[in-house]
């Protein structure tokens, strides 16, 4: 079973488009997290949600905006496709504050290009 | 403020040859975890290891082990004979008590050589 799934795993499109990507975890975790990994593959945090409540939000532009329908789930828009925007999308998950086996899990990663 | 420091971008070691790959970080918290995952060309984040901030023993599992000394602020890990199927990036990762966020370094490409 697979834990933490994100679809697409390759995404093509044209600068100006608008664009998601999905993420779904079955862990049973109350938190949930985007970060971003660019071509030199630096991994930075975008979002994080505890249980649909946004409580991590880095210097993102204002066209990335993500969406928790429950906790479960965690979406990721993005509008008005830049070229920059290229890069592997990684979503997390993990138990919020269970410090003695603090994990995060994450997913296999969305290959976003634009063009 | 936290930070990670991996200085070394690139290591390229024959095959069977120990390597070990260096990792710094910075915070002013006395409570903090440390992490190393591994991302194999596939592209896939493994986690291989946590440690707290009040653990400095040091953790050996297989091939792989660590050294965890909060005098330097660093936890090294090093790969015993290492093989083919070790060469990936390797990312360690510092998380604040009570903070949610995975504060990454800049990873180390580890290539064995057949």
């Amino acid at each position: 079973d697979t834990a933490v799934s994100q679809t697409p795993k390759y995404l093509v499109t044209q600068m100006g488009n608008d664009k998601s990507i999905k993420c779904e975890q079955n862990l049973g975790h109350d938190t949930m997290y985007w970060y971003k990994q660019d071509s030199k593959k630096f991994l930075k945090i975008m979002f994080s949600y505890n249980n649909k409540e946004l409580i991590i939000n880095e210097t993102v532009p204002n066209r990335f905006s993500p969406k928790s329908p429950d906790k479960a789930h965690l979406n990721l828009h993005i509008n008005s496709l830049e070229l920059g925007d290229s890069a592997v999308y990684f979503c997390a998950s993990s138990q919020y504050l269970l410090r003695e086996n603090y994990e995060q899990y994450f997913g296999p990663g969305t290959r976003l290009t634009v063009t | 403020a936290q930070k990670v420091t991996q200085a070394q971008t690139e290591i390229s070691v024959v095959e069977k040859e120990d390597v070990t790959l260096d990792c710094v970080y910075e915070t002013r918290d006395t409570t903090y975890y440390l992490f190393w995952y591994k991302q194999p060309p596939s592209g896939e984040l493994v986690f291989l290891i946590r440690r707290n901030s009040f653990d400095e023993q040091n953790e050996i599992s297989g091939r792989y082990s660590w050294n965890f000394q909060k005098s330097t602020s660093s936890f090294n890990f090093t790969i015993t004979a290492s093989q083919v199927v070790d060469s990936a990036v390797y990312f360690c990762a510092l998380n604040l008590d009570g903070n949610e966020k995975l504060t990454f370094g800049t990873g180390t490409r580890l290539t064995i050589i057949p």
